[in-house]
């Protein structure tokens, strides 16, 4: 059965900083892979998807991911942290066994000013 | 286009009342997912609808119900509430659904429900 792992439940980087979102996975399938953001009192948006393409994706607010298959991670990396970006991200991968989504706990990202 | 929407935003229920939520998906938007969101469990998969039609469910018990209509507004149902039925209830629309793994899900911004 698929699974995925967020290993860090917080993260607090000082604005203009990197940012290192970590996620495992484990599928029996080649994998479909996304990093959603959830903001306070706001829905889910996708950030990117990684769907056996290219294996660097880039997403929307300077965000990407690589996908690495010998070490089953997609971690999210940012090169330069904004306030903005404070919330919490899920990685997320697609589970065809029974067409559900498969969430990990969630990483909440904190921007010190 | 108009994004999804979801009515009420918050809710407040005694134990033992029914509450029906509703979802209005993306105009186009054929596969409506319905997820519970707590603090403790995290996101949790309910059920999906694809044009009327429940076509995968979670594991939930049979308080929880949902249906389609033919304009692919979906309503979820949950009867006889219990205290831990409180969360933030997330619907998300896509074009062909959760059988296509590469379909992005684009999420309401959620029912708060409160069960005192």
């Amino acid at each position: 059965a698929q699974s995925v792992t967020q290993l860090d439940s917080h993260v607090s980087v000082s604005e203009g900083t990197p940012v290192l979102l970590r996620c495992n996975y484990s599928s029996s399938y080649s994998p479909s892979l996304f990093w959603y953001v959830q903001h306070p009192n706001k829905g889910l948006q996708l950030l990117l998807k990684y769907t056996s393409a290219a294996t660097l994706v880039k997403g929307i607010n300077g965000f990407e991911a690589e996908f690495k298959k010998s070490e089953t991670s997609f971690h999210l990396t940012k090169p330069s942290a904004h306030m903005s970006d404070a919330a919490e991200y899920f990685c997320v991968v697609s589970d065809q066994s029974n067409y559900q989504l498969i969430w990990g706990a969630g990483t909440k990202l904190i921007i010190k000013p | 286009k108009a994004g999804v929407t979801q009515t009420p935003r918050y809710l407040i229920k005694t134990r033992g009342q029914q509450v029906t939520l509703s979802c209005s998906p993306i105009s186009g938007h054929r596969s409506v997912s319905w997820y519970q969101q707590t603090p403790g469990q995290g996101l949790q998969f309910l059920f999906e609808y694809f044009s009327e039609t429940q076509r995968n469910k979670g594991n939930f018990p049979g308080r929880f119900s949902g249906r389609q209509f033919s304009n692919s507004r979906s309503e979820m149902n949950v009867s006889t509430l219990e205290l831990g039925d409180s969360a933030l209830y997330l619907c998300a629309s896509s074009l062909e659904g959760l059988h296509l793994p590469t379909d992005t899900q684009y999420f309401g911004p959620g029912t708060r429900l409160t069960v005192l």
